[in-house]
């Protein structure tokens, strides 16, 4: 069975770029979240939607990161204009529904490097 | 609001030797409680969940048991190998559809 798929695996870019990260989560699953993960700070939770529909951003850092789920097969995450403090490793995850019994499924990561 | 305490690391272990990690959690309602693993360069993936008080999850050797007296749900293995070594995770979840997760614990399984 396919896994949720992000692309790149790798992004390396120059500060004051945009950046687009791009997930396809399992089908059939209704949610979807979007994660950075560092040292300093963990594994935080940026925003989540349900069939397609934004439902939490809260956890979005500003207004250069920006999210959209055009359809239920695909998602991204942009950052406009990128900053250092921005590198990270960006995760996508899925799950099937809303029982709190669902695990959720993560994508391998993008490892993001702005310079 | 809901929130996971887990045990901070790293942990360093010789294989075979007894691994505990420890997780208390504090939420609203009945969550489920999982057990996420991370290897390196890899996303989370579970590793075992229980849905309601006094469940045991297992996998893979691993166990750990749904205590609501405590509000804890400790990770347990008898006889860790080098192949454990990896960043343990452990979340809840609420009926609102998404996961409170704990800090991650490293774990180091030396031969």
């Amino acid at each position: 069975d396919a896994g949720v798929i992000q692309s790149p695996r790798h992004e390396v870019t120059e500060m004051g770029q945009e950046v687009t990260l791009r997930c396809k989560p399992i089908s059939g699953h209704d949610y979807l979240f979007w994660y950075r993960q560092t040292m300093m700070r963990g594994l935080e939770l940026l925003i989540y939607f349900n069939n397609n529909v934004p439902i939490d951003d809260s956890g979005m850092p500003e207004d250069r990161f920006s999210a959209k789920m055009p359809n239920a097969s695909f998602s991204t995450l942009k950052i406009q204009p990128s900053e250092p403090r921005d590198s990270a490793v960006y995760f996508c995850a899925s799950s099937p529904g809303p029982l709190n019994n669902q695990p959720q499924h993560f994508g391998d990561g993008t490892r993001l490097s702005i310079l | 609001g809901d929130s996971v305490t887990q045990m901070e690391g790293p942990v360093t272990l010789s294989e075979e030797a007894f691994l505990t990690i420890n997780c208390t959690y504090t939420a609203t309602g009945y969550p489920s409680l999982f057990w996420y693993v991370q290897y390196p360069g890899e996303g989370l993936q579970l590793l075992l969940k229980a849905t309601k008080a006094d469940d045991k999850g297992s996998n893979k050797g691993f166990e750990a048991t749904y205590r609501k007296e405590t509000t804890s749900f400790h990770l347990e293995k008898g006889s860790v190998q080098v192949s454990d070594s990896a960043v343990y995770f452990c979340a809840l979840n609420t009926n609102a559809g998404k996961s409170t997760f704990g800090d991650g614990t490293t774990l180091t399984v030396k031969p």
